[in-house]
């Protein structure tokens, strides 16, 4: 167990919906990352926070958006769902914001979303 | 930016067999390299990290990894597999300064047979 937690696990919408997707970071950890992983593009890192703000964005879709909260939980919004976002979307922390001390990210066990 | 290179998607080995799962990085600065393991429906774990120091690296279940500066390499091994290492297996970096995003490999699946 690492210590984050995702909901929901499992996840069928219809294309044209949105979706929230929940993750509680391993307590003390104050940097939170999405990643999506699918087949085709494999993992690709979206959008991390640091205590609340938005540190470093790759390759995340206009439509999709994030946010982390005071009590450092985050969630990530995908909204106009196409066919296409259908994969498996982790969520993992850190400590800090560089890998110096740490030199690790924990990842939770995803939340599979399918847009049918 | 950093880029790696997984260069073989499957690894079919027998069990008790040795491997070796290939990894190159690109990056235009130093950076800091790790592999990271995926069992069926899990999440991704740390398996063994180069941060500094000596280029030989080792995991606590018998895996190894030596990081190459000059050929951009941080190969993956183990002298012999057991049936439980059947996962997928991610090498991943990230500048050794700065914000610390990983970029992932596309990842090598492990397939060990009796």
């Amino acid at each position: 167990d690492s210590g984050v937690t995702q909901t929901p696990k499992h996840l069928i919408t219809a294309t044209g919906q949105r979706v929230t997707l929940r993750c509680s970071p391993r307590s003390g950890d104050l940097s939170v990352y999405w990643y999506q992983q699918s087949l085709d593009q494999g993992l690709q890192f979206l959008i991390q926070y640091y205590n609340g703000e938005e540190r470093a964005k790759g390759n995340i879709l206009e439509r999709f958006s994030a946010q982390q909260f005071p009590d450092l939980h985050s969630e990530l919004n995908l909204s106009s769902l196409e066919l296409g976002d259908s994969a498996l979307y982790f969520c993992a922390s850190s400590v800090g914001l560089a890998f110096e001390n740490t030199g690790e990210l924990f990842f939770g066990e995803g939340s599979r979303l399918t847009v049918l | 930016a950093q880029s790696v290179t997984q260069l073989d998607s499957q690894v079919p080995v027998f069990e008790e067999a040795p491997v070796e799962l290939r990894c190159n990085y690109s990056s235009s600065v130093s950076v800091y390299l790790f592999w990271y393991v995926q069992y069926p429906n899990q999440g991704l774990q740390l398996l063994l990290k180069y941060l500094s120091g000596s280029t030989l690296v080792e995991s606590i279940n018998g895996f190894e990894a030596e990081f190459n500066k000059s050929q951009t390499s941080f190969h993956l091994r183990k002298p012999s597999v057991h049936i439980s290492d059947t996962a997928e297996y991610f090498c991943a970096v990230s500048p050794n300064s700065g914000y610390s995003t990983l970029t992932f490999g596309k990842g090598t699946m492990l397939l060990v047979s009796p």
